[in-house]
């Protein structure tokens, strides 16, 4: 069964930089994904999809502060020169013929 | 500019029903696979269903099978939940969203302000 795990929550301080991983369970590491960031009180927003050697396509207007990585069954999301409105809830997905994944979120608090 | 527009959500008893609607604009609605995702208050996201851009084909969570029905008026640019037997476990915020690609299943690439079902007594 294909799961997206990810840590609860993450920190980092304005301006600095930040790696959030979702690690795909055993048997799943060829699997692209997509990041999503959710703001308070907000509705998703695509951020990019990223495949498993790392090549990544960001949605429309995302800014360069957010690239993608990967690493066998880990898919990161590394956010540079932290904002304050990058504070939000982080999620993972991948998608298939019958079925949608989400891993469990990262809360991402900027201090 | 894509937007989707949810609406429909409310406060319903269990087992009751209640039709939540997407309206899209901005793309070519009949090109695009299309998803409804919940999130219950405090939670993560939750897959519900998807529904191709035909509408022949569609697939359910286990949570919701048998309950809930997806459909779209690709002639009305709109995507529709029929939500039926209601539970307390229903109640979240339900979100529309768009696939990326047109020519197979692929991630969301946009997402609606959602709708809150509340299922109470």
């Amino acid at each position: 069964q294909l799961v997206l795990t990810q840590s609860p929550s993450a920190s980092a301080s304005l301006g600095a930089s930040v790696k959030l991983t979702c690690t795909l369970s055993s048997g799943h590491s060829s699997y692209a994904i997509a990041w999503h960031q959710q703001q308070p009180e907000k509705g998703p927003r695509y951020l990019m999809k990223l495949s498993s050697d790392g090549s990544h396509t960001k949605g429309d207007g995302i800014p360069d502060r957010f690239s993608g990585s990967s690493s066998g069954a880990e898919r990161y999301l590394t956010i540079s020169s932290l904002q304050s409105e990058d504070e939000a809830d982080y999620y993972c997905q991948t998608w298939g013929t019958g079925a949608r994944v989400f891993g469990g979120g990262t809360k991402l608090t900027v201090l | 500019e894509v937007q989707l527009l949810e609406s429909g959500g409310g406060l319903v008893q269990p087992g009751g029903s209640l039709r939540l609607s997407c309206a899209a604009s901005g793309f070519t609605f009949s090109n695009y696979a299309m998803s409804w995702v919940r999130q219950a208050p405090g939670k993560g996201l939750e897959w519900v269903s998807d529904i191709s851009d035909s509408g022949y084909t569609t697939y359910y969570a286990d949570s919701v099978k048998g309950r809930f029905t997806i459909s779209r008026d690709n002639s009305k640019n709109t995507l529709f939940l029929q939500m039926n037997s209601l539970r307390v476990e229903d109640t979240a915020t339900y979100y529309c969203a768009k696939d990326r690609r047109i020519d197979s299943w692929s991630e969301s690439d946009s997402w609606g302000q959602g709708t809150l079902v509340t299922v109470s007594s």
